[in-house]
């Protein structure tokens, strides 16, 4: 079945340091490709999406790049703030009708910005 | 505000006693879903609802029911509540024919 594998952390960096969290997925179909944030005692919220091989979805400072060759869709952002604190799940909904009803999530990275 | 939300939030019950935990959402989205948030093992779904009185099991239903009776509702029932159910969830819609889903704030569930 699909399958998303992200980088473990806890992830610490000093603010103004570059991020890269690494994401790599596994999919029978031609998968949507999300990152999702969740800031501590919140719900999960979406930061990016890519929908197809060559995408790149950005927002708030954060990018990343549907990579069909590598099968990865790593979370990159060139300068991180103290807000930026947060747990950071990658995911995929499968555009396949028998697999498009559910996202696959990752185990999750935390992150934790020192000022 | 364009919004998913649950009730409660916070819930400490007892081993074999039945509660329910209620979504709602505000987008008119005919899909939604619960999943559960596990530490090491990100989120599983454990529901979906594809529209009005159209339920299906996701990956981890064992000990739970849902029901569509509205389109803008989803209660997820514990019938009889076990401490390996103590976790994290959340509820989430998305219109049809978009993959992105919208999350509800979670529910911290704790069964002794």
């Amino acid at each position: 079945g699909d399958s998303v594998t992200q980088m473990e952390g806890p992830v610490t960096l000093s603010e103004e340091a570059c991020l890269t969290i690494n994401c790599t997925y596994t999919a029978t179909g031609y998968p949507s490709l999300f990152w999702y944030v969740q800031y501590p005692g919140e719900g999960l919220q979406l930061l990016l999406k890519a929908t197809k091989a060559d995408d790149k979805g950005s927002n708030k400072g954060f990018e990343a790049t549907y990579r069909k060759e590598t099968t990865s869709f790593h979370l990159e952002k060139g300068s991180v703030q103290v807000s930026d604190s947060a747990v950071y799940f990658c995911a995929l909904s499968d555009h396949d009708r028998e697999y498009g009803n559910k996202l696959v999530f990752g185990a999750g990275t935390i992150l934790r910005v020192k000022s | 505000e364009a919004q998913v939300t649950q009730n409660p939030r916070y819930l400490i019950t007892v081993t074999g006693k039945k509660l329910t935990v209620t979504c709602s959402q505000n987008m008119n989205h005919e899909y939604m879903s619960w999943y559960r948030q596990d530490p090491g093992l990100g989120l599983r779904q454990i529901y979906y609802s594809m529209n009005v009185e159209v339920t299906d099991k996701g990956d981890v239903p064992e000990g739970y029911k849902v029901s569509r009776k509205e389109k803008r509702n989803f209660p997820l029932i514990l019938e009889s509540p076990s401490p390996n159910q103590t976790s994290l969830y959340f509820c989430a819609s998305r219109t049809q024919g978009a993959y992105e889903q919208y999350f509800g704030p979670g529910t911290r569930l704790t069964v002794t």
